[in-house]
């Protein structure tokens, strides 16, 4: 079973640039969450897409955007970033339907992202 | 408040004891719930979850939820050095597919 990748593993970039983060879903998995985890801090929920559509969307403005992908990867942009938005940022995939209530979600190794 | 609610730590307990931790939620429209283990510059590792009120138990690890009191718990048995760790809270809630995280407790087992 291959686990959730993501890429890059660092990023520098320049206040103002824009950033286009890569993550792909475990086998298996047809649903990808985005996450933003400042240091010390819990995980933010971002959105989370499933069937190529956004499908919840946590307090993040709309300069943060997504895609998901026919083969379920998914890719995280982000528009005139800003030195907060410096952070880790996850990706997390699960396999929704199915009758399940609950939604357990795999952690990818996340990209560290550093606005300067 | 806080939607999910922990004690940031740390939580000194030693070898071999037993360590407790607890969580709080303010939506009692929560589903799931959630334990992750989160290693200093790692991401969360997903390990246990529970549905319903009462224990789940997994090897070591026992999962205690009671939804009256808006209560998840994580015990761990027999603790050993390498579960020292931050312990992230999570809870979910299908209106919005939201998965809530507490900031974490940070667990230090000393041998």
């Amino acid at each position: 079973e291959t686990g959730v990748t993501q890429s890059p593993t660092h990023l520098i970039k320049t206040r103002g640039q824009q950033v286009t983060l890569r993550c792909s879903s475990q086998s298996g998995h047809n649903t990808v969450s985005w996450y933003q985890q400042a240091l010390g801090q819990g995980p933010q929920f971002i959105f989370q897409y499933y069937r190529e559509e956004e499908n919840g969307r946590g307090n993040f403005p709309p300069r943060f955007s997504g895609l998901q992908f026919p083969n379920y990867s998914s890719e995280l942009n982000v528009n005139a970033l800003e030195l907060d938005d410096s952070a880790l940022y996850l990706c997390a995939s699960s396999q929704a339907g199915s009758g399940r209530v609950g939604n357990e979600q795999y952690f990818g190794p996340g990209t560290r992202l550093t606005v300067t | 408040q806080k939607e999910v609610e922990q004690n940031s730590g740390p939580l000194s307990v030693p070898e071999g004891a037993i360590a407790s931790l607890n969580c709080t939620y303010s939506d009692r429209g929560s589903q799931s719930f959630f334990w992750y283990r989160q290693y200093s510059g790692k991401s969360p590792e997903l390990i246990m979850f529970i549905y319903s009120n009462g224990d789940k138990e997994d090897g070591r690890f026992t999962a205690q939820l009671n939804k009256a009191s808006q209560y998840v718990s994580l015990l761990i048995r027999d603790s050993q050095p390498s579960d020292s760790a931050t312990y992230l809270c999570a809870v979910f809630k299908a209106a919005g597919n939201k998965l809530t995280f507490g900031g974490g407790t940070r667990v230090l087992v000393k041998p």
